[in-house]
């Protein structure tokens, strides 16, 4: 099946500082990209659609200048939690569809666990 | 409400029970639905795309009701491995044809 990574897999950084995480699609290209926070125990929330070529589309409540979002190529989106805090701990998770169907599947990338002190 | 509901559980089972979880959607624009499963701290991993007629992949049977919006994954013979959090995923026509997840279902098989 189609492979997404991500990278880094963990984090650990000090307040105030900012953090990129890449996302690649492997064997495939996604002009779309989807952004996810998932806390503990909680369920995936969507942060943000990123497009190749043109701005992210953020979801009600996130904030467009905190989490910078880049989709430089069909096979790479980058989050980047700018000047991050310790509320911003989570676990960041992006996923790509396989197509522009609605019925292909999405695939995630493995996730990356921000802790930050 | 929800755009995508689930019964959170936990569902706890022993080996070789059948079980089975039902998730309900609001969207009529929908097009197409997915079961995925979430290991702790790991990412989801598709388990099955759901067709409209059902499906069924060796212990896991899916099904699809348009009219009634919901669709189930039936579990049979349980292995311990099983035990995992299971996402239902709802796709709708227009823009990103973003999906929607479910909270989860929580799935924990005993010996």
């Amino acid at each position: 099946g189609a492979v997404v990574s991500q990278h880094p897999s963990r984090v650990i950084c000090k307040s105030g500082t900012s953090v990129k995480i890449e996302c690649r699609s492997l064997d495939f290209q996604a002009t779309t990209m989807f952004w996810y926070r998932q806390f503990p125990k909680q369920s995936l929330m969507l942060m943000a659609t990123s497009n190749e070529g043109s701005k992210a589309t953020y979801e009600q409540g996130v904030e467009k200048d905190k989490f910078l979002i880049n989709h430089a190529s069909l096979t790479l989106s980058t989050l980047t939690v700018t000047s991050a805090h310790p509320e911003d701990s989570s676990f960041y998770i992006c996923s790509a569809p396989q197509g522009l169907r609605v019925t292909d599947t999405q695939y995630f990338g493995p996730g990356t666990r921000l802790t930050v002190l | 409400r929800k755009e995508v509901e689930q019964d959170p559980g936990p569902f706890n089972v022993p080996e070789g029970a059948t079980v089975a979880f039902n998730c309900t959607y609001s969207n009529s624009a929908s097009q197409s639905f997915f079961w995925y499963r979430q290991d702790c701290r790991k990412e989801p991993k598709l388990l099955m795309s759901v067709y409209s007629s059902g499906n069924e992949d060796g212990r896991f049977t899916a099904q699809l009701n348009r009219a009634s919006q919901y669709i189930s994954l039936l579990i049979r013979d349980s292995k311990l491995s099983d035990s995992a959090t299971y996402l239902c995923v709802v796709r709708a026509r227009g823009g990103s044809y973003i999906p929607t997840f479910g909270r989860g279902t929580s799935l924990i098989v005993h010996p």
